[in-house]
């Protein structure tokens, strides 16, 4: 069975820091990671992991996959009010559509 | 872009009674549908997948006769909570593979409150 796991669970930090979160998998056949932000409603693409250790890159975040370890980290730079979501990852594998969401990182940006 | 149309986007209803949800793929086909439950601060929890002409698939612990779920068309899946309780008040969404970055079109929610 699937497995995905992200931490912090929630992280409060003040705006202008710079967040880590992380997101550990275990899936068979693994295809891609995909991030996703969601505030009130739907969530909204990120990026999408396919290779080791080449970083995406937009505007103030950034995601590496590492497929050795099983895992991924987003980064977030000079953080706003507006980065407050709950961040999520899924992993998905080649032969079955099925999207599994990890825990989620509720992230919380003080003025 | 490729967008599906989820309906209604909130809905309070008495409790006893039941619910039915839309989504709606415009512009393309979707022929898998994924239904999700999210409670307040949590991640989105995959209820069960649906695919066109056939019985849908829940995930484990999931009540199949209290979630039907309907696929009959390649543009329409449904959801129907029936005899709705309050604990079943949660935010529900779908998502369809699809021509969307990422590669999942996700519906716009609806926030079920049972009263």
């Amino acid at each position: 069975e699937d497995k995905v796991v992200q931490s912090p669970l929630s992280l409060v930090v003040h705006e202008g820091d710079t967040v880590t979160l992380n997101c550990s998998y275990e899936v068979t056949n693994f295809r891609s990671l995909l991030w996703y932000k969601q505030e009130k409603k739907a969530p909204t693409f990120l990026f999408m992991l396919t290779s080791s250790g080449i970083e995406k890159k937009s505007g103030r975040l950034s995601s590496i996959l590492d497929k050795k370890e099983l895992f991924s980290i987003l980064n977030i730079t000079a953080t706003q009010t507006g980065d407050s979501a709950i961040y999520l990852c899924a992993p998905t594998n080649f032969g079955n559509e099925k999207l599994t969401f990890g825990t989620g990182t509720r992230l919380t940006i003080i003025p | 872009g490729a967008v599906v149309s989820q309906h209604p986007s909130w809905v309070i209803c008495k409790s006893g009674t039941s619910v039915k949800i839309e989504c709606r793929s415009l512009d393309f086909q979707a022929t898998t549908m994924f239904w999700y439950r999210q409670f307040p601060k949590q991640s989105l929890m995959l209820m069960a997948t649906s695919n066109e002409g056939s019985k849908a698939t829940y995930e484990q612990g999931v009540e199949k006769d209290k979630f039907l779920i309907n696929h009959a068309s390649l543009t329409l899946s449904t959801l129907t909570v029936t005899s709705a309780h309050p604990e079943d008040s949660s935010f529900y969404i779908c998502s369809a593979p699809g021509p969307s970055p990422g590669g999942y079109t996700f519906g716009s929610g609806t926030r079920l409150t049972v009263v």
